[in-house]
């Protein structure tokens, strides 16, 4: 069982380049988590949203609830942006159930 | 510094030899996961902890016991390991159903 697909699984783009990685799920919902796990394997929680859109620095998240979609975006890429990027969603009335997709290794060209 | 630890961070160990992993945060959170990572399959609950005395099921939770007898701690315990409990596990907590989760740094166990 997929509850959570994200894609590409693997992007690699230039430095300064414009980045979206996609996230569907199949379930409902009351809150979408984006997660970037760098090489040496910590995982570190970016966004956790229900609605809209939320920006911090180069990052943006975006989540669609009727399409049950969200984008990670990243503008102005970096080298230090390369790692893995984890999309979860979190099912209401669950407590602390989480379903995560499989990630997006992205890797930042100089 | 608010920080969830693991320990160990790394252990190998044999078939069937009884292993608990430690898992602690400084935040006083109410919820507390245990989740484990593999090649392709991604992150996958094993169990999570919505307060003291009170824990659940994950995706995965067979071969594995956990306890919350304290808030702080949220120990993993593996009664007979096996081969296939192989893994990287990350513990992680936050302090409610939806709000961002901080995680420990992982623990490689390797089960011969």
């Amino acid at each position: 069982k997929n509850e959570v697909e994200q894609s590409p699984q693997n992007l690699t783009a230039q430095e300064g380049e414009f980045i979206t990685i996609n996230c569907s799920y199949s379930v409902g919902i009351s809150a979408l988590h984006w997660l970037q796990q760098h090489p040496g394997g910590g995982i570190v929680s970016l966004f956790m949203l229900s609605s809209g859109k939320k920006k911090h620095g180069r990052l943006i998240a975006t989540i669609n609830i009727q399409e049950k979609h969200s984008s990670l975006h990243i503008t102005a890429s970096h080298p230090r942006d390369s790692a893995v990027y984890i999309c979860a969603v979190t099912p209401p009335g669950t407590g602390n159930q989480f379903y995560f997709g499989t990630g997006t290794s992205l890797t930042v060209i100089p | 510094e608010a920080q969830v630890t693991q320990n160990p961070r790394y252990l190998i160990t044999v078939t069937g030899k009884k292993l608990t992993v430690t898992c602690s945060q400084n935040m006083n959170h109410e919820y507390m996961s245990w989740y484990r990572q593999d090649p392709g399959l991604g992150l996958r609950q094993i169990y999570y902890s919505m307060n003291v005395e009170v824990t659940d099921k994950g995706d995965v939770p067979e071969g594995y016991k956990v306890s919350r007898k304290e808030k702080r701690n949220f120990p993993l315990i593996l009664e007979s390991p096996s081969p296939n409990q192989t893994s990287l596990y990350f513990c992680a907590s936050a302090s409610g159903a939806v709000y961002e989760q901080y995680f420990g740094p992982g623990t490689r166990l390797t089960v011969t």
